[in-house]
C-alpha cells in the first residue's frame, strides 16, 4: 500500500484563523479524498481532490471554507479557512489503490496518520 | 444511497476468547465491504475488504469477516482475541462513485 505522510500531526489554532495541511503520498495516485473526524465521531468525506481540476466536494461542504490542491499526482493541500472551535477534528487525507481498475469501487482506499486539530 | 449500520458501540471480551464485531449494509447491488481499524491517537488502518467470492474473508492481525447477502451483514471476527487488538473498528461501504460510507464505529475492549 502507499505509504501517506500528513503534515501537520497536531496543532492547536486560534479562532478566525486558516490552517492548511498537506499531504504527501510516495507513489502517484489518481485518487485522493479528504475526510474528517469530528471528536468521537464517524468518518465523512469533505471532498474528492482531482489531479488538475477543481476538486469535488460533498454537501455541506464548500470550497470557500475547504479549499483543496491537487498539483500533481503525489501531493494535496485541505486548508481549513476562518476556523471555529466546531471545526476541531482530525482531518484524514486518503487514497485509492493504485493497483486495480481505475475509479472501481472494490478498490481499497488508504488512510494517512490525520492531522488532529484543536481551534481554541 | 448507501449506508452501514454498526448496531454495538462497544464490545467487552477476554482474551482469548473468540470476538465478534457487527456491521450491517444497505446498498443497491452488489457491496463492496470494508473493515477498519483506529488505534489510539492514529489514523486508520484497512483490515480486510469483501468484493466477491468466498464469503468468508481474511485479513490483517488475524481477523475474518463473513458477507451474508441474505442479512446484508459483514461481520468481523477473531477466533481469539488479544489485549492489543483494543481499539476502534468501523465498517464502510463503497458502491457506486467513489465515495467510502462508515459506520458509526464500535470500541472493542480486550481485558485480561
Amino acid at each position: 500500500s502507499a505509504v501517506i505522510s500528513q503534515k501537520p500531526s497536531r496543532d492547536i489554532c486560534q479562532r478566525g484563523t486558516s490552517l492548511t495541511i498537506q499531504c504527501q503520498v510516495d507513489s502517484q495516485v489518481t485518487m485522493m479524498f479528504w475526510y474528517r473526524q469530528q471528536p468521537g465521531q464517524s468518518l465523512t468525506l469533505i471532498a474528492t481532490a482531482n489531479q488538475g481540476s477543481e476538486a469535488t466536494y460533498e454537501s455541506g461542504f464548500v470550497i470557500d471554507k475547504f479549499p483543496i490542491s491537487r498539483p500533481n499526482l503525489t501531493f494535496s493541500t485541505l486548508t481549513v479557512s476562518n476556523m471555529s472551535p466546531e471545526d476541531s477534528s482530525i482531518y484524514l487525507c486518503s487514497v485509492e489503490e493504485s493497483v486495480g481498475l481505475r475509479g472501481f469501487s472494490g478498490n481499497t482506499i488508504y488512510f494517512g496518520e490525520g492531522s488532529w486539530l484543536t481551534v481554541v | 444511497a448507501q449506508s452501514v449500520a454498526q448496531p454495538e458501540d462497544q464490545v467487552n471480551v477476554a482474551e482469548g476468547n473468540p470476538l465478534t464485531v457487527k456491521c450491517t449494509y444497505s446498498v443497491s447491488g452488489n457491496p463492496y465491504l470494508f473493515w477498519y481499524v483506529q488505534y489510539p491517537n492514529r489514523g486508520l488502518q484497512f483490515l480486510l475488504k469483501y468484493i466477491t467470492g468466498d464469503n468468508l474473508v481474511k485479513g490483517s492481525y488475524g481477523f475474518e469477516a463473513e458477507f451474508n447477502k441474505s442479512q446484508t451483514s459483514f461481520h468481523l471476527k477473531k477466533p481469539s482475541a488479544l489485549v492489543s487488538d483494543s481499539a476502534l473498528y468501523f465498517c464502510a461501504v463503497r458502491r457506486g462513485g467513489n465515495k467510502l460510507t462508515f459506520g458509526t464505529g464500535t470500541q472493542l475492549k480486550v481485558e485480561l
